[in-house]
């Protein structure tokens, strides 16, 4: 079974805190996803990495940063967090290969920015 | 605009019930379509595919209508279990963006 894993559950933080969320995969997967998902909006593409060191902004880029140093881990940093980043983030993996639309997702970190 | 709609619902049907949601696209470039679900506060898994064709998993069938832009679910003789949340996904040619629908909760009473 594929497994990914997202380091933190819930986090609490404060205005202007730097905020690091991890995530990592086990299947070797190519691409992975950040996502963000708000009531009434839907989960929104943060960013985008088809592969190590490889990166794509997605529809909702700003205020926040990538690092895929190793293929099983793609992290999302938060600079100066703001209280409407306050959000459940999803991070998602995909086997390019396969050539499916199949996103394995992690259980979400729930971010509460004070 | 948003690139996928879906009413939110709720849908409140009985055991037994057949229900349909229903979700619509905005770019005509997009190439894959998917159902996935999500229970109360866990993530999203992949329910169906959704094919040109129309498809069917069980009780559960998908049909795309491309010229419409409009992708539907039908649920035949729902169970307990099938309370959640659906989703609606595309995806474009490359698979690199994937656009969600926020989702058709349903609740399948006893």
């Amino acid at each position: 079974d594929v497994k990914v894993t997202q380091s933190s559950r819930y986090l609490v933080k404060r205005t202007g805190e730097k905020v690091f969320l991890e995530c990592v995969q086990d299947m070797d997967h190519e691409n992975m996803f950040w996502y963000r998902q708000d009531p009434g909006l839907g989960l929104r593409l943060i960013y985008f990495s088809y592969d190590v060191k490889m990166k794509e902004k997605g529809d909702i880029p700003e205020g926040y940063s990538v690092s895929r140093e190793k293929k099983e881990r793609f992290s999302l940093i938060l600079e100066s967090a703001s209280t409407n980043q306050t959000s459940m983030y999803l991070c998602a993996s995909r086997w390019e290969q396969g050539n499916t639309g199949e996103l394995f997702f992690g259980e979400g970190s729930r971010l509460t920015v004070l | 605009r948003k690139e996928v709609e879906q009413d939110p619902g709720p849908f409140n049907v009985p055991e037994g019930a057949t229900v349909a949601f229903n979700c619509t696209y905005s770019n005509s470039a997009s190439q894959s379509f998917f159902w996935y679900r999500q229970d109360c506060r866990k993530e999203p898994k992949l329910l169906m595919s959704v094919y040109s064709s129309g498809n069917e998993d069980g009780r559960f069938t998908a049909q795309l209508n491309r010229a419409s832009q409009y992708i539907s679910l039908l649920i035949r003789d729902s169970k307990l279990s099938d309370s959640a949340t659906y989703l609606c996904v595309v995806a474009l040619y490359n698979f690199n963006k994937f656009y969600f629908g926020s989702g058709t909760k349903l609740n399948v009473k006893p």
